[in-house]
Parts: structure tokens; sequence; C-alpha cells
């Protein structure tokens, strides 16, 4: 089952701030991020493995709430190069997956658009 | 360089010819997957390999074949193309090395009249 991504997208103008939001059903061993720009592939921005753990990539970072099975990208000071759709990937734990191991099996969000304007 | 390779990038076919994506890797990586994305719909995940003669199943197979001989190569094989496999494709790599880190071929987008 795909998580759910909120907001579905959001505008804004340089220099805000926002928050993409990655919810899942199931327990997670892993939460992905990826951004993809319009006509190219996803490309890789951050993983978190642990519950609670934090990561930082230049203006953008991530959480990981392994209890709430929850993930939040937190981008801050946008630039225009941070307009594109963000995805999450998720991995849920190898022992509640019925088909075996989860490794390799990522499930991504819907994706959220986001658009920053000069 | 690094690189996960697709072709073709571009296919329009017709319904019920069969078609093979290639998808090749030059980072030795176990893990392989083909995605397909809709508007709306996000990535979606057909197959994924974990390693050579090993496939599974993702979330949306129907209609789809893999195989993976060699552990570079992961073609992706309709024997029946509908109109409703019209997407974009993706191939991917990845590692358990560096925790599945997804590493994205450019994407073949395939038209079916």
């Amino acid at each position: 089952q795909q998580p759910v991504q909120s907001p579905q997208a959001v505008i804004l103008r340089e220099g805000e701030d926002a928050v993409i939001n990655c919810s899942s059903s199931k327990a997670l061993y892993s939460v992905h991020w990826y951004r993809q720009k319009h006509g190219e592939a996803p490309v890789f921005l951050m993983i978190l493995l642990k519950g609670g753990e934090q990561k930082g990539h230049e203006k953008i970072s991530a959480s990981f709430n392994e209890k709430k099975q929850q993930s939040s990208l937190y981008l801050t000071a946008s630039q225009l190069s941070y307009s594109g759709t963000y995805f999450c990937g998720t991995e849920i734990y190898p022992a509640l997956n019925a088909g075996g191991t989860s490794y390799g099996k990522l499930t991504f969000g819907q994706g959220t658009i986001l658009t920053v304007h000069p | 360089e690094a690189q996960v390779t697709q072709n073709p990038r571009y296919l329009i076919t017709v319904t019920g010819k069969k078609l093979t994506v290639t998808c090749s890797q030059n980072m030795n990586h176990e893990y392989m997957s083909w995605y397909r994305q809709d508007p709306g719909l996000g990535l979606r995940q057909i197959y994924y390999s974990m390693n050579v003669e090993v496939t599974d199943k993702g979330d949306v197979p129907e209609g789809y074949k893999v195989s993976r001989k060699e552990k570079r190569n992961f073609p992706l094989i309709l024997e029946s193309p509908s109109p409703n496999q019209t997407s974009l494709y993706f191939c991917a790599s990845s590692a358990l090395e560096t925790n599945n880190e997804q590493f994205f071929g450019p994407g073949t987008r395939l038209t079916v009249l």
C-alpha cells in the first residue's frame, strides 16, 4: 500500500519554508526522499533508517518518527532550484512482509509538487 | 561514469505487439527494479530483483515480465501491450550496502495505440 503524502502541492516564494509529510499504515524499516525535476529521473535526497532519526542536506532536512510511521521533509529558505516533485519511498520490516524480505521493495507515495516563485 | 541506461527512450507501438525495454547498470548493484509513473499516482513498482535469477512482483506486475540472467541487465517485457500500459517507465538499481538508495535510469516514454 502506497504511503500518503501531504500536501499534494505547495507554492512558495523564494526564502519561504515548506514541510512535506509522508505517512504509512505499516511499520517502517526506512524512509527515502527523492526529488524529480520536470522531464528528468528522480534523484536521491536522503534515507532515514532509525526511529527519531533526523538528517540534513544543505537546507533540506528530514525526520522519521518510527512509532507514528511518519516522516517529514523540511525545506528552509527555499530556492528556485527546489522546484520539482518530491517523493517519499518506504520499506517495511521484513518480518511483516508476507512475501519475504523487503530488500529491494520500495513503495513510493504519490508525490508532492513544489513550486518556488521569485 | 556510474549510470543506469535504458533503451529505447521513446517508443510508440500498437496493441498486442510484443516489446522489450532494456535496462543496464554498471555499478555492480545486486538490486534492480522497474517502476511506472502516471500522473497523480506517483511511482509504482512493477517488478524487482534481489540478484541474478531472483525476481519478485511489485505492486503492479500484471501484463509485464522480467528476467535477470546477468547482474547488470534487467529487461522489461510486455508480451501483449495494451493502451493502459501507456506510461513513463523507470529502471533503477540499488545496493544493500547503501541502504537501497535508488539510482534511476533516464526513463522510457511508452505509448500503446
